[in-house]
């Protein structure tokens, strides 16, 4: 009931094409669902992130859509670049410190 | 504004030696955080400390495991004896307290048990 399940493993987009990833939760007691953005060799950095009571929320060329009923949220990265290629973790938290990272998505955006 | 400073970046030992992670995190920032990262993994938490009191340890395996934050600032992570399935990124993140979904990650230290 903890995990959360992060998908495509990897990810190949042509530069300005619209990435997406995909998560979902099962614990309905998570109330913050962030998205990390890490490149190799650093740590995690916040991205975007999105609390329940809103469906989307958009941040230059990121948005995160949420679906509260079917327990899914994903990432949509518009125009993506090569400098978009990294690994982004989705995450979900209660009460904003016990926070449970997905598995990760490697995106690799072709120039 | 300084991030979140750990050493050392990297760490090579023989199995069954002891090995200690350094963390500092941002001034200011009350809540500390060690994380597990496995190759190909997400972090899994393994200790979270409000000031200098370890809230939730409930992942730290306390067999090999140990932990302190003295004076709520700086944070030691020692492992002994170390094992071979404990190669991985140890990753420090602190946050403010109030605020504590925004969490700001250090650059890890990845260690490698021969």
């Amino acid at each position: 009931q903890q995990q959360v399940k992060q998908s495509p493993q990897s990810l190949i987009v042509q530069k300005g094409g619209i990435s997406i990833i995909n998560c979902a939760y099962e614990n309905t007691a998570f109330d913050y669902f962030p998205w990390y953005q890490q490149f190799p060799g650093k740590g995690p950095a916040l991205l975007i992130a999105i609390r329940p009571d809103v469906s989307e929320k958009k941040e230059g060329r990121f948005t995160i859509s949420f679906n509260k009923s079917a327990k899914q949220f994903s990432l949509h990265i518009m125009d993506s670049q090569p400098g978009d290629s990294a690994t982004y973790f989705c995450a979900a938290s209660k009460g904003g410190f016990k926070t449970i990272f997905g598995a990760g998505t490697r995106l690799f955006v072709k120039a | 504004e300084a991030g979140v400073v750990q050493s050392p970046r990297y760490k090579i030992i023989e199995k069954k030696q002891p090995v200690a992670f350094w963390c500092n995190p941002i001034s200011g920032h009350n809540t500390l955080y060690w994380y597990l990262q496995n190759l190909g993994q997400g972090p899994e938490l393994l200790i979270r400390y409000e000031n200098e009191e370890a809230v939730d340890d409930s992942q730290l395996p306390k067999d090999r495991f140990s932990a302190e934050r003295l004076k709520g600032v700086d944070s030691t992570l020692k492992i002994q004896p170390a094992e071979l399935g404990d190669s991985a990124v140890y990753l420090c993140a602190s946050s403010q307290r109030g605020i504590g979904d925004t969490q700001y990650f250090g650059p890890g230290t990845r260690l490698t048990v021969l």
